[in-house]
């Protein structure tokens, strides 16, 4: 059973470029939530979404960001017109659902997003 | 919202020895999940430990326990026998419907 995979792993961009990072959760896991560390800090938490639904943004920034989990598909966190600011480690995780929600996250590797 | 604290940035301890890793958390809610995740210089989040707050026994896992206090919103983690390879940043983390992390320990195990 294949774990939460993230790509690209690795992302380089200048700035104004738009960046999209992908996510595919562990097979059966209909929970996806995205967070943002930056170098030497913590986890900090975006968004966290079900299929086709976004349940939680209050950590996502307003403007630029955005996040989607289709139907079919990877969940996909968009960065538009990306600034410097934007350089860091982006984590994906998944869950069960919640009525058999053992508490657990299953993390990604990451996504490493470098703007130039 | 909730909150999670770790107000130790770093800390060391001797190889072999024991060294423990504090937590608190702010919370209204009474039935949620706390956990301990590692971090090495992999940057993988790994999970470490696991406790349910409607549990009163403290969770266990080999070298790693916690001492969970709920009235005094304390989760802290102990490591026993500490060895090399538990050099790592370690999380604490708060969840209900979603996860929340403290900033971290970075912890150094010295030969």
């Amino acid at each position: 059973n294949a774990g939460v995979m993230q790509n690209p792993r690795h992302l380089v961009r200048r700035r104004g470029q738009e960046a999209r990072l992908r996510c595919s959760p562990m097979k059966g896991h209909s929970h996806v939530y995205w967070y943002r560390q930056l170098p030497e800090e913590g986890l900090k938490f975006m968004v966290y979404l079900q299929k086709e639904n976004i349940i939680d943004e209050s950590g996502m920034p307003k403007e630029r960001f955005s996040a989607e989990f289709p139907k079919e598909g990877p969940s996909i966190l968009r960065i538009q017109q990306v600034v410097r600011g934007d350089s860091a480690a982006y984590f994906c995780a998944s869950s069960l659902t919640v009525t058999t929600n053992t508490g657990e996250l299953f993390f990604g590797e990451g996504s490493r997003l470098t703007v130039l | 919202a909730q909150t999670v604290t770790q107000s130790q940035p770093e800390m060391s301890v001797q190889e072999a020895e024991t060294v423990t890793l504090s937590c608190t958390y702010d919370t209204s809610e009474n039935n949620y999940y706390l956990f301990w995740y590692k971090q090495p210089p992999s940057r993988q989040m790994i999970l470490v430990i696991r406790q349910e707050a409607y549990k009163q026994q403290n969770a266990t896992e080999n070298r790693f326990s916690v001492n969970f206090q709920k009235a005094a919103k304390s989760f802290s983690l102990k490591i026993s026998d500490s060895q090399l390879g538990d050099t790592a940043m370690y999380f604490c983390a708060f969840m209900l419907n979603d996860m929340r992390f403290g900033a971290g320990t970075r912890l150094t195990v010295k030969p």
